[in-house]
């Protein structure tokens, strides 16, 4: 079955500085899709960056990167010079693609991520 | 563009009570959800459908109803509420494609007494 883990239920990051939110996956199907979001206090989810899993590159969205390890079946999320705003939690989410018209997506449980000036 | 509309956004029920909350998308999107967000258990799929006149369930679909009459709209039913069901719902929807990313509605807050 499928699965996705987050190991950081918090982190503190200071302003400026980088940070990595981890994310490990569990799938036996080759063709997958890895997904971050956001979600701030306010509640609503935003969508961040993806990562297929036959991509040859790592993705990057402005600030946003995925440090994609195929073989260690890990897909981290670094976000660079971290803002006020960047204050929320961040969810992993993964979708295979098992040829059928798939729509489930898995999601970790979640990394708070609070950014101090 | 709207994008993804949920009503309402804020409900109390007594136990027992039946509801339905809606969803409804404009971007003409074939594939639909719905989510429960629990604390500390991120977000568990109830219902999707990939079109309409389609729906299949998700991991959590115990308690909840779903049907697609049209491809705009995706409604929720809770059928007999139950104080298990006390939670935050998201509706989502995406465009056909494997990259195509879920769009969140904002959610709706219920509590069940």
């Amino acid at each position: 079955a499928q699965k996705i883990t987050q190991t950081q239920p918090g982190m503190f990051v200071q302003e400026k500085e980088a940070v990595t939110l981890d994310c490990t996956y569990d799938t036996s199907d080759p063709s997958y899709g890895l997904f971050w979001y956001k979600q701030p206090s306010s509640g609503e989810m935003i969508f961040l960056i993806y990562q297929g899993s036959y991509d040859q590159q790592n993705a990057t969205e402005g600030r946003y990167s995925l440090n994609f390890q195929k073989a260690r079946k890990s897909a981290n999320l670094v976000i660079s010079a971290s803002q006020l705003g960047d204050s929320a939690m961040y969810f992993c989410a993964m979708r295979d693609y098992d040829g059928g018209a798939t729509n489930k997506l898995i999601f970790g449980t979640g990394t708070l991520l609070a950014v101090q000036p | 563009n709207a994008g993804v509309t949920q009503t309402p956004k804020f409900q109390v029920l007594k136990t027992g009570q039946s509801m339905t909350l809606q969803c409804a998308q404009d971007m003409n999107h074939e594939y639909m959800s719905w989510y429960r967000q629990d604390p500390g258990m991120g977000l568990r799929l109830i219902h999707y459908s990939v079109g309409a006149g389609i729906t299949d369930q998700g991991e959590v679909p115990n308690g909840y109803n779903v049907s697609r009459s049209t491809t705009e709209d995706f409604p929720l039913r809770l059928l007999s509420a139950a104080p298990s069901q006390t939670s935050v719902y998201f509706c989502a929807s995406r465009g056909q494609g494997d990259i195509q990313p879920q769009h969140f509605g904002d959610g709706t807050r219920l509590s069940i007494l």
